[in-house]
C-alpha cells in the first residue's frame, strides 16, 4: 500500500531535549516536505526536499533541521524544542511530474513541549 | 503575496442538505488547485485537484469543485451531505510550473453535520 509513515504519532517532551520525528514514503517520490498545523493558521511549510541531499527552508524553519540521505526518508529534527513548537506535524511526499504534483500526507505527529 | 482564503471557519449543515465551501486565492498565475479533507485524528486526504481542462472537477466521496478564473475561486460542493462528511476541509494551491510544488494552504473550514 502506498503510504507516508510518520513516527511517533504522539510525543510529549521537555524543553531543550533533542528529538527526531521520522518520515518514510514508499512511492519513490522525489519531493518531501514537513508542515506544522496550528489552529486558525492551516498548514505551514517548515522544510522541503526536492531530492536526496537537496533541502531548503519553507516558511517557518526556525528551530528545525532536516536531512535527506535516502530518497524514502526525511526526518525532522528539533535540536532544542521549545513550548512554541507544540503543534501537529505532517510529513508529505509528491512526484515531480507536471500534473501529478498532489501531496500525500502522513497521519501526523502531535508534539507537546512542556 | 500568494495566499489562500477560506472565508468560513465553521459551517454547520443538516444531513442531506447541500454544501458549498468557499476558497479564494491570490496568485501570480493560474495555479494548481486542491481540496483536502482531514477527519479527526487523521492525516490529509486529497478530495480533488485541478490544473487544466474542464473547470468542473469531480472528486472522491461525491465532491466536486468549480474553478472560476475571473473570481480566483475554487469552491467545493456536494449535493447531499452525509454525517461522515463532518471534518475539516482545506483548500490549497501550488505553482503549475517550476521545480517544486510548494503547497499554500487556507486556514481550513470545519464542517459539522446535524442528523
Amino acid at each position: 500500500e502506498a503510504q507516508v509513515t510518520q513516527n511517533p504519532r504522539y510525543l510529549i517532551t521537555v524543553t531543550g531535549k533533542k528529538l527526531t520525528v521520522t518520515c518514510s514514503q514508499n512511492m519513490n517520490h522525489e519531493y518531501m516536505s514537513w508542515y506544522r498545523q496550528d489552529p486558525g493558521l492551516g498548514l505551514r511549510q517548515i522544510y522541503y526536499s526536492m531530492n536526496v541531499e537537496v533541502t531548503d527552508k519553507g516558511d517557518v524553519p526556525e528551530g528545525y533541521k532536516v536531512s535527506r540521505k535516502e530518497k524514502r526518508n526525511f526526518p525532522l529534527i528539533l535540536e532544542s524544542p521549545s513550548p512554541n513548537q507544540t503543534s501537529l506535524y505532517f510529513c508529505a511526499s509528491s512526484q515531480a511530474s507536471p500534473g501529478r504534483k498532489e501531496a500525500f500526507f502522513g497521519q501526523g505527529t502531535r508534539l507537546t513541549v512542556v | 503575496a500568494q495566499s489562500v482564503t477560506q472565508p468560513d471557519i465553521h459551517i454547520t449543515v443538516s444531513e442531506g442538505a447541500s454544501l458549498e465551501l468557499r476558497c479564494n486565492y491570490s496568485y501570480g498565475a493560474t495555479p494548481y488547485l486542491f481540496w483536502y479533507v482531514q477527519s479527526p485524528g487523521q492525516g490529509l486526504q486529497l478530495l480533488l485537484k485541478y490544473f487544466s481542462g474542464d473547470t468542473l472537477v469531480q472528486g472522491i466521496k461525491g465532491f466536486e469543485a468549480e474553478f472560476k478564473r475571473s473570481q480566483s475561486s475554487f469552491n467545493l460542493r456536494k449535493p447531499s451531505v452525509h454525517w461522515s462528511d463532518a471534518a475539516e476541509y482545506f483548500c490549497a494551491v501550488a505553482p503549475l510550473s517550476g521545480g517544486y510544488n510548494k503547497l499554500i494552504f487556507g486556514a481550513g473550514t470545519r464542517l459539522a453535520v446535524h442528523p
